[in-house]
C-alpha cells in the first residue's frame, strides 16, 4: 500500500513568519511529486510538479525541494501572509500514469 | 476558459436512490480523474478515464459505482442504491496529457449527502 504522509497536520503562525512542511512518500517507483494549495470552499490549485531528485521550484514566496532517494519533499513559505492560509497537499505519482496518492494535507493559518 | 465544471454542487439523495455526478473537463483536456473525500479524510483516487476508455479504476468500489467519459459530453460518476457511507465530496480533475507536467486542474466538487 502506497502511503503519503504530511506533517505537521496543522500550523498556526503570525504574519511575517516563515514556515515549512514535510511530505514523505515511497522512494521506489517514483515518477513525480505534486504540491497543491487548497483554500476553503475552493478547488485544489496546482503549485508545483517535481520529477527530478534535487529539484527546487519557486513561485513567489513559496518554494519546494525534492529528495527522491530518501522519499521526502519540503514546502517553504517565506514571510507568510494571511492570504497564504490554506491546506497544502502533496501527492505522489508512481509510474507513468495519471493516478495521484494524496497526503492528508497541512492546514496553515496565518494570523495578522 | 471556464475550467473544470462539476454539477451539481450539492446533491441530496435518499438511501437506495441513484446519484449522478457530472464533470466537464477543461477545454482541450482529454484525461479525467475522479477523487473522493470522505469526512475527516484526504482525497482518495477513484478512477482515471480518457475519452471513451477507463484507464485505471483501481480506487472504485467494486459494486454500485461506475464511471464513463463518452466521446461527446461530460464524464459521469454514477452511484447506484446509495448508502449513508457514500456521503462525501467528489472531485473531478482533468489534464491535457499524461504524464502531467503542470498539475491537474480540479473542479469545485460535488457534495453528496445521503439521508
Amino acid at each position: 500500500i502506497l502511503n503519503v504522509e504530511q506533517s505537521p497536520q496543522s500550523l498556526h503562525v503570525q504574519e511575517g513568519d516563515s514556515t515549512n512542511f514535510t511530505c514523505s512518500f515511497p522512494s521506489s517507483n517514483f515518477y513525480a511529486l505534486h504540491w497543491y494549495r487548497w483554500e476553503t470552499a475552493k478547488s485544489p490549485e496546482a503549485l508545483f510538479v517535481m520529477t527530478l531528485n534535487g529539484d527546487e521550484k519557486k513561485k513567489g514566496q513559496i518554494s519546494a525541494t525534492l529528495n527522491t532517494k530518501e522519499g521526502y519533499s519540503y514546502l517553504y513559505i517565506k514571510g507568510s501572509q494571511p492570504e497564504d492560509s490554506a491546506t497544502y497537499l502533496c501527492a505522489f505519482n508512481s509510474g507513468n500514469t495519471g493516478k495521484l496518492i494524496f497526503g492528508q494535507g497541512t492546514t496553515l493559518q496565518v494570523k495578522p | 476558459n471556464a475550467g473544470v465544471m462539476q454539477n451539481p454542487r450539492h446533491l441530496v439523495r435518499r438511501r437506495g436512490q441513484e446519484a449522478r455526478l457530472r464533470c466537464s473537463p477543461m477545454k482541450g483536456h482529454s484525461h479525467v480523474y475522479w477523487y473522493r473525500q470522505l469526512p475527516e479524510e484526504g482525497l482518495k483516487f477513484m478512477v482515471y478515464l480518457q475519452k471513451e476508455n477507463i484507464i485505471d479504476e483501481s480506487g472504485m468500489p467494486k459494486e454500485r459505482f461506475s464511471a464513463e467519459f463518452p466521446k461527446e459530453g461530460p464524464s459521469i460518476l454514477r452511484i447506484q442504491q446509495v448508502v449513508r457511507g457514500d456521503s462525501a465530496a467528489y472531485f473531478c480533475a482533468s489534464s491535457a496529457q499524461v504524464p502531467v507536467a503542470y498539475g491537474y486542474t480540479f473542479g469545485s466538487g460535488t457534495r453528496l449527502t445521503v439521508v
